[in-house]
């Protein structure tokens, strides 16, 4: 159980096109999901939080005309990087929220690796 | 602000030579710990979570054991599959009751077991 998925698990884009990816809660519904950015070596970093049905929550710093959260669903959400620039290269993983009581669990995807030529 | 170290780094391991992982966290209120596993170009797999000091929790050749202080995962005769980034990461509870904050996450420990 708690298994998510996200598509594509890699894309090479052009410099100035938009990538869209997409994540998905295949066995359990999400009310809340999480957007990371992780770059070589280093831990996740939060990008955004992600409330089905609501707009959503970016960390400091982190651009959000620049990085387009939509969380349509209870099981969908997606992360649009417009314009994308080799500077957003980077591994993008989501994650999706259940909540088990007193603590809520995450649950990741398997990442999609961005290249921005 | 909630922090989280990890230490070592890096660990290099022989088949069957049992360690531990340490994490040392820095919280107001904790809400849970959490271990998870990565592999190379993979997303976090979730392990363990731990809710209050004394608390372990076993899985396989892994176990978590929780202090008011830190959280350790020991590994038991550790096999090459075992290998892998061990990230650990905390939620604190939020201002307004029922509430929590987001994951803080550890910088992680890149286990390295030969055969």
């Amino acid at each position: 159980g708690a298994v998510v998925s996200q598509h594509p698990s890699w894309v090479i884009c052009k410099s100035g096109t938009s990538v869209k990816i997409e994540c998905r809660s295949l066995d359990f519904q999400a009310t809340t999901m999480f957007w990371y950015r992780q770059f070589p070596k280093q831990s996740l970093m939060l990008m955004a939080t992600s409330n089905e049905g609501s707009k959503a929550t970016y960390e400091q710093g982190v651009e959000k005309d620049k990085f387009l959260i939509n969380h349509a669903s209870l099981t969908l959400s997606t992360l649009t990087v417009t314009s994308a620039h080799p500077e957003d290269s980077s591994f993008y993983i989501c994650s999706a929220k259940t909540s088990g009581g007193w603590v809520d669990t995450q649950y990741f995807g398997p990442g999609t690796r961005l290249t921005v030529l | 602000e909630d922090q989280v170290t990890q230490s070592p780094e890096a660990l290099r391991l022989q088949e069957g030579e049992s360690s531990s992982l340490n994490c040392s966290y820095t919280v107001s209120g904790l809400r849970g710990l959490f271990w998870y596993r990565q592999d190379p170009g993979k997303g976090p797999e979730f392990l363990f979570t731990l809710y209050s000091a004394g608390e372990e929790k076993e899985k396989e050749r892994l176990k978590a054991t929780l202090t008011k202080k830190e959280s350790f995962l020991h590994i038991t005769a550790p096999k090459p599959e075992d290998s892998a980034t061990y990230l650990c990461a905390v939620q604190a509870r939020g201002i307004s009751s029922g509430s929590a904050r987001q994951l803080t996450f550890g910088s992680g420990t890149q286990l390295t077991v030969l055969p």
